[in-house]
């Protein structure tokens, strides 16, 4: 299993520009996560998912939006890049029953310019 | 809102023990949660303790859990180098589907 893989590593975008932060699991999880994590800050959730089809607001929904048309994909969307989006971003998943245990990918580090 | 606090940093010297606290507000808590994150990776769970347990005891690591004070802690026996990072506290509480993370606590390592 390659567990959570997050691509791209890095990018640098400039003010207004948009991305896609790509995120698969292949785990067969239903529960699926995007937060960032600024410096100092700990985690913040952005979106969650329970499963494919469903989708919701996490803590700092606000110039992202994402889609769960797969159990294994949860894209995260950049629509106007701002400077206050630069930060690092982690995926994380997760299966829904026993110890909700949380597995995270390696994170995606984005700068906006 | 439910919301987990924990100090931002601890230094502690190579061999000694290391203790990290934590807070939490939420007193529907199910499950409690220390992951790890070494430089430039992502989180990685430690240990975990169920909300009716007091203690939890995993070869070095030992979680004691306060549910009337709302205080957990993590504390690493014989501190290595290799347990330099930062460590999040999290719970699950009244949200099955959400787990809520503390700001995390760097800990350095001191020869």
């Amino acid at each position: 299993n390659a567990g959570v893989t997050q691509t791209p590593k890095f990018r640098i975008l400039k003010i207004g520009q948009s991305m896609t932060l790509q995120c698969t699991q292949d785990m067969n999880h239903n529960y699926m996560y995007w937060y960032r994590q600024d410096p100092g800050m700990g985690l913040k959730l952005i979106y969650y998912s329970v499963g494919a089809g469903i989708t919701d607001k996490g803590e700092v929904p606000n110039g992202y939006n994402v889609s769960r048309s797969t159990t294994e994909d949860f894209p995260l969307r950049l629509e106007l890049a701002a400077p206050s989006q630069t930060s690092v971003y982690f995926c994380a998943s997760c299966l829904g029953q026993g110890t909700y245990e949380q597995y995270f990918g390696p994170g995606t580090r984005l700068t906006v310019t | 809102g439910e919301d987990v606090e924990q100090s931002l940093f601890l230094s502690v010297r190579e061999g000694d023990s290391s203790v990290i606290n934590c807070t939490y507000t939420d007193s529907s808590s199910t499950y409690l949660y220390w992951y790890k994150q070494e430089p430039g990776a992502g989180l990685q769970l430690l240990t975990y303790i169920f909300s009716n347990m007091d203690m939890k005891q995993d070869q070095r690591l030992t979680v004691l859990l306060n549910k009337k004070d709302k205080h957990l802690s993590l504390r690493i026996a014989d501190t290595q180098t290799g347990d330099s990072a930062i460590y999040f506290c999290a719970e699950r509480g009244s949200s099955a589907s959400k787990i809520i993370f503390g700001s995390g606590t760097r800990l350095s390592i001191r020869p």
